[in-house]
């Protein structure tokens, strides 16, 4: 079966504008959490979506927010974008709102210039 | 909430040699993960533990969890070039929001 599908793989933007990255999630599958990745902090945690209700978030400003569609797929939109948000965003997916059974998608590198 | 610290940060081993990571917990682990990550890939499952003391192998890398449950350890035998990458804990979180939470990784080197 398909996996965790995260588009765009890369990308550029500038400071100060906005992006929306997507995941599509594996068939089945309800629940879509959303990280971080740096070099000098590791993978953070920025929200999860379970059925279409976010269900926790992580320590990130409010620029950073996200949603979850009725077929599971999820967008993360991060505006106003800053130097610092330069990162590896990944997103994982499960059948239920544990953290068993985690698969992640390759991830969208975005670079902010 | 938890916190994991793994170490070594880096590792730098010679194809052939055997090596061990080590990931501790700052909490009792209820559910403790291993990923291996390529760089600036998506992370991949390598295995899941739950019981103290259990202990599980993949091919060359055997993952245990102590018995008293805060502390693992990865040990890969005959390292190849192929195991190379990023190895991180994950644990299932304890009193915070997020439903894993991450080591920092340890970037593993295998020269030929």
């Amino acid at each position: 079966k398909a996996g965790v599908t995260q588009t765009p793989r890369y990308l550029i933007k500038t400071r100060g504008q906005q992006v929306t990255l997507s995941c599509s999630p594996i068939s089945g599958h309800r629940s879509v959490s959303w990280y971080q990745q740096t070099p000098g902090q590791g993978l953070q945690f920025l929200f999860e979506y379970f059925s279409e209700t976010q269900r926790n978030k992580g320590n990130f400003p409010g620029r950073f927010s996200g949603r979850q569609f009725s077929n599971s797929r999820s967008e993360m939109n991060v505006s106003t974008l800053e130097l610092g948000d330069s990162a590896l965003y990944l997103c994982a997916s499960s059948m239920t709102n544990w953290g068993y059974g985690y698969t992640f998608g390759s991830g969208t590198r975005l670079t902010v210039v | 909430s938890q916190e994991l610290e793994q170490s070594p940060q880096s590792l730098i081993v010679q194809e052939g040699k055997n090596l061990t990571i080590n990931c501790t917990s700052s909490k009792t682990l209820y559910g403790l993960y291993w990923y291996k990550q390529k760089y600036g890939e998506g992370l991949i499952f390598l295995m899941m533990l739950q019981k103290g003391g259990e202990e599980k192998s993949h091919e060359k890398i055997t993952a245990k969890l102590d018995e008293k449950k805060q502390q693992s350890s990865l040990h890969i035998t005959a390292s190849q070039p192929s195991h190379a990458g990023i190895y991180l804990c994950g644990a299932d979180n304890q009193g915070g929001s997020e439903k894993l939470v991450f080591g920092k990784g340890t970037k593993l080197t295998v020269n030929p």
